[in-house]
This record gives structure tokens, C-alpha cells and sequence, in this order.
């Protein structure tokens, strides 16, 4: 069981926005701005998408979004486009033993 | 431009070993912390451990405690992660990734190794 609850799936239409959650306590999430989120395609190592909960990497389009309310974690994206179609997980640093986890991951389809 | 290149896939039998190998270039590997992600055939994500090379210290995940060790070797600029007594539900891809800031354990990781797939049977 992933420390970090994300929904297993998600679906929107091109051109849409969805939001992907990622709830966790306060011993990570809540506690900690060290949140990051990643695209996985098929066959494909993870991209980073966001890290420090809203911050996005050189080169990663603006249609990403991230943010934080308390113990949860969101992840925006907007313009909805058959490219996004994904696995998206997200993670945390944590105060726990074991310092860093993953969500169990959330598969977007573009419908 | 920042590469991470991991050695190739493995095949072991229950109760041996594996070391997987990443060679960086690109950038100072010494300090930038190296995190090792593995991932079960239709799983998710599952961190394993880091490994900040200019000290060599390291952290590892409950899970893998006792079990697993990771080292680099900076003349090479190569970390690695070695798991013993492996057992078939180690069969994964095993990723490397580099923390998207120096000198900071973790924030994100934005530069990942191509996988190594680690298959245990007998």
C-alpha cells in the first residue's frame, strides 16, 4: 500500500482540465514543500513534471500546473491533449523511516 | 547534455545477487544526489534508496533494509545498487535518477536512467 493515495484513474476530453490528487498526512505532504509529480508513457522512464509542489522544469509546457492545501497534493492539467494520456505519479518527502515516497499512480485518458 | 546510462538487463535465480550499474556525464556528478526507483512489471513506482556520491552516504528504504547497499565510484562517475538474496518479486525495472537540485536529497528527479530489467527466476 503506497504511503500517497492518488485515484487509479482519471479521464477528460481534449481541451479540457483535469486535476490529479495525491493525498497524503501530515508527515509528508502537509509538513513538507518537497512534492513532485511525473509522467510515465508506456515502456518509458518517468519525466519530471513538477517538483517543490508547483515548480516546473525547463521545458515542460505550461499546461502543467501543481498545488498544495494541506495534506493534499494537486496536479493540473489544462488543454487536455492526446499526448497526455499517461501514468502520473506523485511524491513526497517524508519524516517516516523511509524518506521518500511514491503514489500508487493515476492513468489519464484522454478520452 | 545531462545522460544517465544504467548497464544492461539481468537475469538471476532466486537467492543471488545483482548489481545494476548508472554512468553519468553532463554535468558534476559528485553533487547531485542519485536515487534508485524500481518498478514490478505493471506496477507502480517504488523508491529504493539515494545515494549523494561525494560523501558516499545513504539512505535506504525500510523495505530493502538490510538487503540492499548502493555505492559510487566518482572516478567514473558511476553509482550502483547491489540486492541480495533475490527473490522473484524483485523482477523489475530498475531506474536511476538524479535530484533536480545539488547537494539537496530530495526535491524531484529530473534526469533518469534507461532502466535495467532484472528478471529473477529459476
Amino acid at each position: 500500500q503506497s504511503a500517497l493515495t492518488q485515484p487509479a484513474s482519471v479521464s477528460g476530453s481534449p481541451g479540457q482540465s483535469i486535476t490529479i490528487s495525491c493525498t497524503g498526512t501530515s508527515r509528508d505532504v502537509g509538513s513538507y514543500n518537497y512534492v513532485s509529480w511525473y509522467q510515465q508513457h508506456p515502456g518509458k522512464a518517468p519525466k519530471l513534471m513538477i517538483s517543490d509542489v508547483s515548480n516546473r522544469p525547463s521545458g515542460v509546457s505550461n499546461r502543467f500546473s501543481g498545488s498544495k492545501s494541506g495534506n493534499t497534493a494537486s496536479l493540473t492539467i489544462s488543454g487536455l491533449q492526446a499526448e497526455d494520456e499517461a501514468d502520473y505519479y506523485c511524491s513526497s518527502y517524508t519524516s517516516n523511516t523511509t524518506p521518500w515516497v511514491f503514489g500508487g499512480g493515476t492513468k489519464l485518458t484522454v478520452l | 547534455q545531462v545522460q544517465l546510462v544504467q548497464s544492461g538487463a539481468e537475469v538471476k535465480k532466486p537467492g543471488a545477487s545483482v548489481k545494476v550499474s548508472c554512468k553519468a556525464s553532463g554535468y558534476t556528478f559528485s553533487v547531485y544526489y542519485i536515487h534508485w526507483v524500481r518498478q514490478a512489471p505493471g506496477q507502480g513506482l517504488e523508491w529504493m534508496g539515494w545515494i549523494y556520491p561525494s560523501s558516499g552516504d545513504t539512505k535506504y528504504a525500510e523495505t530493502f533494509r538490510g538487503r540492499v547497499t548502493m555505492t559510487r565510484d566518482t572516478s567514473i562517475s558511476t553509482a550502483y545498487v547491489e540486492l541480495n538474496r533475490l527473490r522473484s518479486e524483485d523482477t523489475a525495472v530498475y531506474y536511476c535518477a538524479r535530484n533536480v537540485v545539488p547537494d539537496l536529497a530530495a526535491a524531484g528527479l529530473d534526469f533518469w536512467g534507461q532502466g535495467a530489467l532484472v528478471t529473477v527466476s529459476s
